[in-house]
């Protein structure tokens, strides 16, 4: 009964191609986000949403589509994918879109990406 | 443009020792911190935070210390076990933001 379930887990493809990460979380949150963690390690957010609407674009390029069926999954669409997309990608939820007190994240165990 | 700064990339430690794992952060909007742990290949799980209006939280072996004049807090884990080996993220955020702006991580390894 994991909270935050993200699929694939590992995920290799050829530069161009068109691929899509999965993620659902079951813990009744508002809010869910994408993060990266880049080359030099730091976690970078991407996308956040609450209740379905977009609330935050970090200008990620428009390769990169989030998509948000209902408030428990935010998928993660990338078209072209470049050497330079590789990289783990997080989503994670958070009770509201406030991260104040009681409001931390809960991340799912990530996906690695890797552009060949 | 960083505002979240983890300067030490690992630090090692013996079992039973104190570890303390460092932060400093730059906007003086941030009201609240975070420190996540992180094993391979699993995403960060949320510790310990701590409200800009305190100084201190402690919860068990953990205790967070924040120096808002400073724009510096710190994790001190007391006594380090081997299964606290890990990375470890600082994060910051608030009741202003929609997300949270992370550091680049510290690797803690407690030697047995």
């Amino acid at each position: 009964d994991t909270a935050v379930s993200q699929t694939p887990k590992y995920l290799v493809t050829q530069m161009g191609n068109d691929k899509s990460i999965k993620c659902e979380q079951n813990l009744g949150h508002d809010t869910m986000y994408w993060y990266k963690q880049d080359s030099k390690k730091f976690l970078k957010i991407m996308f956040s949403y609450n209740n379905k609407e977009l609330i935050i674009n970090e200008t990620v390029p428009n390769r990169f589509s989030p998509k948000s069926p209902d408030k428990a999954h935010l998928n993660l669409h990338i078209n072209s994918l470049e050497l330079g997309d590789s990289a783990v990608y997080f989503c994670a939820s958070s009770q509201d879109q406030h991260t104040g007190g009681g409001s931390e994240a809960f991340f799912g165990q990530g996906t690695r990406l890797t552009v060949v | 443009d960083q505002q979240v700064k983890q300067n030490s990339p690992s630090l090692s430690v013996q079992e039973g020792r104190i570890s303390i794992l460092n932060c400093d952060y730059t906007n003086s909007m941030f009201d609240y911190f975070l420190w996540y742990k992180k094993y391979p290949a699993e995403g960060p799980t949320f510790l310990i935070s701590i409200s800009s209006i305190k100084d201190k939280n402690e919860d068990g072996r953990f205790t967070v210390f924040l120096n808002k004049s400073a724009k510096h807090l710190s994790l001190h884990i007391v006594p380090s076990q081997p299964g606290d080996s890990a990375v470890y993220f600082c994060a910051a955020g608030g009741t202003s933001y929609g997300k949270l702006t992370f550091g680049q991580g510290t690797i803690l390894t407690v030697h047995p």
